[in-house]
């Protein structure tokens, strides 16, 4: 079975500061990995994903993530938060064949003026 | 682009009534996901769908709910009889193919409680 985890369900962060959300998977076949967010009262929106082409993935908004495959993690960054940041972000996984996708808990981000 | 849409967004019943949601997902797109969110166990996948057949029920909590695809462009979620333990947010998901490396486009969700 695949999973991630995303370890501390609030982050706080300063507006300007760099933004880094850990996401750690496990799973036992090549893994394709997603970062979305969700804002107050909307549904989840894709920020990226990794399907086993370039590592380093570049997003929406200003995010992009690494895949490193010998620590098993694709963690999210952003140089420098904005107030417009302030939302929940989801890591989650799946894998060739399977569209089920496997989320962690959570990230709730605050961003400190 | 038309995004996934679901009705209603907001439902307040009292238990024991019958509740539909109804979701009518992006054009072309062959999967459909329901999902559940609460505070307490997080985002869990219900049931999904591949060309109107269900795939994977097996995150359905109970006989208490159904779900059923009849096209392409619509799926009911039923709960009856509902329950206050019912009360979630409760998200439409499409995505485009089966190969694993399409992302899920959600709704905005409907947002249940049950009195």
């Amino acid at each position: 079975a695949q999973s991630v985890t995303q370890l501390g369900s609030h982050v706080s962060v300063s507006e300007g500061a760099l933004v880094l959300l850990r996401c750690n998977y496990s799973s036992s076949v090549p893994p394709y990995l997603f970062w979305y967010v969700q804002y107050p009262n909307q549904g989840l929106q894709l920020l990226l994903k990794y399907t086993s082409a370039a590592t380093l993935v570049k997003g929406i908004n200003g995010f992009e993530a690494e895949f490193k495959k010998s620590e098993t993690s694709f963690h999210l960054t952003k140089p420098s938060a904005h107030m417009s940041d302030a939302a929940e972000y989801f890591c989650a996984v799946s894998s060739y064949g399977n569209n089920r996708l496997a989320f962690g808990k959570g990230n709730q981000v605050v961003v400190i003026p | 682009d038309a995004g996934v849409i679901q009705s209603p967004r907001h439902e307040v019943t009292e238990m024991g009534q019958e509740v539909t949601l109804r979701c009518k997902p992006i054009s072309g797109h062959n999967s459909l996901f329901w999902y559940r969110q609460t505070m307490m166990r997080g985002l869990e996948l219900l049931i999904y769908f591949n060309n109107n057949v269900p795939i994977d029920d097996s995150g359905m909590p109970e006989d208490r709910f159904s779900a059923k695809m009849p096209n392409a462009s619509f799926s009911t979620l039923k709960i009856q009889p509902s329950e206050p333990r019912d009360s979630a947010v409760y998200f439409c998901a499409s995505s485009p193919g089966r190969g694993g490396n399409q992302p899920q486009h959600f709704g905005d969700g409907t947002r249940l409680s049950i009195l």
